[in-house]
């Protein structure tokens, strides 16, 4: 069975800083892209990021780019998203969803359960 | 960036009755590399269809993908109870990946 569950939410001060990861099992975690979607309690998703099975090319969303750096470790099967300088507006569910396989970013089939990142003083 | 607009907002439809929902893109995506997924309360979003008209594994076939260019369309043929939810058009061909703004689908 895939499961994808995040970790390292929280609640940070505006200009903070956050890792969350995601560790994957149930499938060959280095055959498939990886992607961060958030979504504002509410509101519709947002895609973040995504990074390729073997973490060669990486790829962000305007909104995020330059704050955030995702990045993988294939022999723990794990996905990270490193979030800096963060704002009110970047409070949201963030979820790890896996992608397609190999470059490919593909549809995806498998989501966690989100974790939960609310930035406020 | 490819831009994707959903339509209607929100649709009123009865139990048993058909549901046609509208993406259309800013641009054409590329090798019809649309989703679409459902998404409940609390709930993570489900994929349904892939590359604009592939079920995905376990969808009924009441639901139904179409589509090619900057025009696609996702089809509930009878609904049912479970399918009032907000359904959400992505594509993946290129980065970004973006999301459509959503459909609600509720009860009429």
């Amino acid at each position: 069975e895939v499961q994808l569950v995040e970790s390292g939410g929280g609640l940070v001060k505006p200009g903070g800083s956050l890792r969350l990861s995601c560790v994957a099992s149930g499938f060959t975690f280095s055959s498939f892209s990886m992607n961060w979607v958030r979504q504002v309690p509410g509101k519709g998703l947002e895609w973040v990021s995504a990074i390729t099975n073997s973490g060669s090319s990486v790829y962000y969303a305007d909104s995020m780019k330059g704050r955030v750096t995702i990045s993988r470790d294939n022999a723990k099967n794990s996905l990270s998203l490193q979030m800096n300088s963060l704002r009110a507006e970047d409070t949201a569910v963030y979820y790890c969803a896996r992608g397609g396989s190999g470059w490919y970013l593909g549809p995806s089939a498998y989501w966690g359960q989100g974790t939960l990142v609310i930035v406020s003083s | 960036e490819i831009v994707l607009t959903q339509s209607p907002g929100t649709l009123s439809v009865s139990p048993g009755e058909r549901a046609t929902l509208s993406c259309r893109a800013s641009q054409s995506v590329s090798s019809s590399y649309l989703a679409w997924y459902q998404q409940k309360p609390g709930q993570a979003p489900r994929l349904l269809i892939y590359d604009a008209h592939d079920r995905a594994s376990g969808i009924p076939d009441r639901f139904s993908g179409s589509g090619s260019g900057t025009d696609f369309t996702l089809t509930i043929s009878r609904l049912e109870p479970e399918d009032f939810a907000v359904y959400y058009c992505q594509h993946y061909g290129s980065s970004p990946g973006t999301f459509g703004q959503g459909t609600k689908v509720e009860i009429k």
